[in-house]
């Protein structure tokens, strides 16, 4: 299996422009979860899904962060409008649980630049 | 919110010596993992250990659970150059949301 693949590998933008990440899960899996890790913050979890279905957006920063899964081998974390502070990289795992606590497979993630 | 917290933040070690990271949390838990960060790269998993269990092995690496202190350690024998990374524990909170929280990591270098 190629494990999870996440496009672009990086991404260099002006402020104010759209950014839209991408994840492809592993194959069978029904969980699948975006996390961004920066030094100050560490590694936080954004938003997660359950057979496609957004079961918790708690840690979604603001209403410029949107996700979405519209099947189950596809998934966009979209920033609109950019802003340098979320500079960050940008994480897609998958689990083959429904729930979030069991094991999860990362993709390599994108590193995202704001200017 | 409930955090894993390693300790130490960094370690430095010499080829062929033993390596132990902590980890400690807040409140109770279902399980406790393991992850590993190699520079630049994702995150990669390297065990689970449940609430029930005390100790679990893999190759190398020797985790306990100490819930009573709120407590684990990972512990790498016979460290390598290439076991050089960042290592996370990661916590989901019993009765909680069911969601992993990391910890800020430990850096590990360990050096030929």
């Amino acid at each position: 299996d190629a494990g999870v693949i996440q496009s672009p590998r990086h991404e260099v933008t002006e402020m104010g422009q759209e950014v839209t990440l991408r994840c492809k899960p592993i194959s069978g899996h029904n969980s699948l979860f975006w996390y961004r890790q920066t030094m100050m913050r560490g590694l936080e979890l954004l938003i997660y899904f359950n057979n496609n279905v957004p079961i918790d957006d708690s840690g979604m920063p603001e209403d410029r962060f949107s996700a979405k899964m519209p099947n189950a081998s596809f998934s966009t974390l979209k920033i609109q409008p950019s802003e340098p502070r979320d500079s960050a990289v940008y994480f897609c795992a998958s689990s083959l649980y429904r729930v979030g606590s069991e094991t999860q497979y990362f993709g390599p993630g994108t590193r995202l630049l704001v200017l | 919110s409930q955090q894993g917290e390693e300790d130490p933040q960094a370690l430095s070690i010499q080829e062929g010596e033993n390596a132990t990271m902590n980890c400690s949390y807040k409140t109770s838990i279902n399980n406790l993992q393991w992850y590993r960060q190699n520079s630049g790269r994702g995150l990669v998993h390297l065990i689970l250990i449940r609430s029930n269990e005390r100790e679990k092995h893999s190759g190398r690496l020797r985790v306990t659970l100490d819930t009573s202190k709120k407590s684990s350690s990972l512990l790498i024998t016979a460290s390598r150059a290439a076991d050089t990374a960042s290592y996370f524990c990661a916590t989901d909170m019993k009765g909680g949301s069911e969601k992993l929280v990391f910890g800020k990591g430990t850096k590990l270098t360990v050096n030929p």
